[in-house]
């Protein structure tokens, strides 16, 4: 099956340091991809739509200045948590969509902690 | 506002015997649901789907049913093997491609 790369699995950051997480696609070309944040305990919640070479569209509530996201090409998007808090720790996770298809392949996850 | 919703945290069950995990959903706009399994720290992986214009749908030991009247999914686990513990999310999804998950169930097969 289709395959979602995530990287890193995990990353401790200092407070008020940037940090990025990077999606790809490995064997198909995605241009959709999606952005989800896990509290423990609690639902993946959306973050934002990722559309390859257009501005993404952020969830109501989620703060686009500090969650950087980039989808330069059909196989890769980027999340950037900007000068990070310790209440951005969090489990983050990409999925991204193939083509005329309703199904949608995750990435690993990463876990972000910061201090 | 949760449209998505799991109200069973978590869930017991023998090994060999059927697991039912159930899921409501608010927004009669979803056309195609699906469910996950997902083990701590790992990304959620992809069990079975159902688009709307379905009431079952099968594959091997996993079946979801869905009720559209009243806005109810159930994923079906038989025989539940040990190795079915983990935490199991409904998810559904607008024709625009977006997904809302529900807050999971932890399921535990007991040997």
């Amino acid at each position: 099956g289709a395959v979602v790369s995530q990287h890193p699995s995990w990353v401790i950051c200092k407070s008020g340091t940037s940090v990025k997480i990077e999606c790809r696609s490995l064997d198909f070309q995605a241009t959709t991809m999606f952005w989800y944040r896990q509290f423990p305990k609690q639902s993946l919640m959306l973050m934002a739509t990722s559309n390859e070479g257009s501005k993404a569209t952020y969830e109501q509530g989620v703060e686009k200045d500090k969650f950087l996201i980039n989808h330069a090409s059909l196989t890769l998007s980027t999340l950037t948590v900007t000068s990070a808090h310790p209440e951005d720790s969090s489990f983050y996770i990409c999925s991204a969509r193939l083509a005329g298809s309703t199904e949608a392949f995750f990435g690993q996850g990463t876990r972000l902690t910061v201090v | 506002d949760q449209q998505v919703k799991q109200n069973s945290p978590s869930l017991s069950v023998q090994e060999g015997r059927i697991s039912i995990l159930n899921c409501d959903y608010t927004n009669s706009m979803f056309d195609y649901f699906l469910w996950y399994k997902k083990y701590p720290a790992e990304g959620p992986t992809f069990l079975i789907s159902i688009s709307s214009i379905k009431d079952k749908n099968e594959d091997g030991r996993f079946t979801v049913f869905l009720n559209k009247s009243a806005k109810h999914l159930s994923l079906h686990i038989v025989p539940s093997q040990p190795g079915d513990s983990a935490v199991y999310f409904c998810a559904a999804s607008y024709p625009g491609n977006q997904f809302y998950f529900g807050t999971g169930t932890s399921l535990t097969v007991i040997p």
